[in-house]
């Protein structure tokens, strides 16, 4: 069975603080992939990363960073120096490898206040 | 552009008049998905399709259908809809290669609500 957590359902923050969005996952399977994905308010789901579970290395990419580890299965995602266009609401999803099939959390909702 | 077109956005309709939402890609992607998005529950998986004529059930199946006759297109087939059916409704497709899991694109949406 494949399990995807995010415990955190709101988070507010000002403008150009750093703010964290925790993603913890359950799977049987050896590997897997893991993926972000962004909801702004106009309601799309936009892609943000993907990373397979045979690589643990963090990413950056701007202002958006991943740390995976597998040991704490869990898959965070840092957006650093916020902006108000970063208000969405964040999916964590997981996908067991052989198949495309998308297990997302409940995501989180992040408001950045001017 | 590469997209995934579902219509129509927005429906509103009465328990029991069966309806159909279409969905289409243009990325010659093997694999189409339809979710549901509830608040508080995230986006669920109701079927998807490997490839042609193939389709199987994801989590929460129940009440619905769907056919892949072309590549292009999956449309959801609600026969008989109830009000619990109520929901945000997306469409996704992407590769299909043997091992991989690929980055899905997802349609804008269709907001649907029975009443």
């Amino acid at each position: 069975a494949q399990k995807v957590t995010q415990a955190q359902t709101e988070i507010s923050v000002v403008e150009k603080e750093d703010v964290t969005l925790d993603c913890v996952y359950e799977t049987r399977d050896t590997t897997y992939y893991l993926f972000w994905y962004k909801q702004p308010p106009s309601g799309e789901l936009v892609f943000l990363i993907r990373r397979n579970s045979f690589d643990e290395q963090n990413e950056i990419s701007g202002r958006y960073s991943w740390n995976f580890q597998k040991s704490t299965s869990s898959f965070n995602f840092t957006i650093t120096a916020s902006q108000v266009v970063d208000s969405a609401v964040y999916f964590c999803a997981l996908s067991p490898t052989g198949a495309n099939n998308l297990f997302f959390g409940t995501g989180t909702r992040l408001t950045v206040i001017p | 552009e590469a997209q995934v077109t579902q219509n129509p956005r927005y429906l509103i309709t009465v328990t029991g008049k069966k309806l159909t939402v279409t969905c289409s890609q243009n990325m010659n992607h093997e694999y189409m998905s339809w979710y549901r998005q509830d608040p508080g529950l995230g986006l669920r998986q109701i079927y998807y399709s490997m490839n042609v004529e193939v389709t199987d059930k994801g989590d929460v199946p129940e009440g619905y259908k769907v056919s892949r006759k072309e590549k292009r297109n999956f449309p959801l087939i609600l026969e008989s809809p109830s009000p619990n059916q109520t929901s945000l409704y997306f469409c996704a497709s992407s590769l299909s290669i043997p091992g991989l899991a690929h980055e899905q694109f997802f349609g804008p949406g269709t907001r649907l609500t029975v009443l």
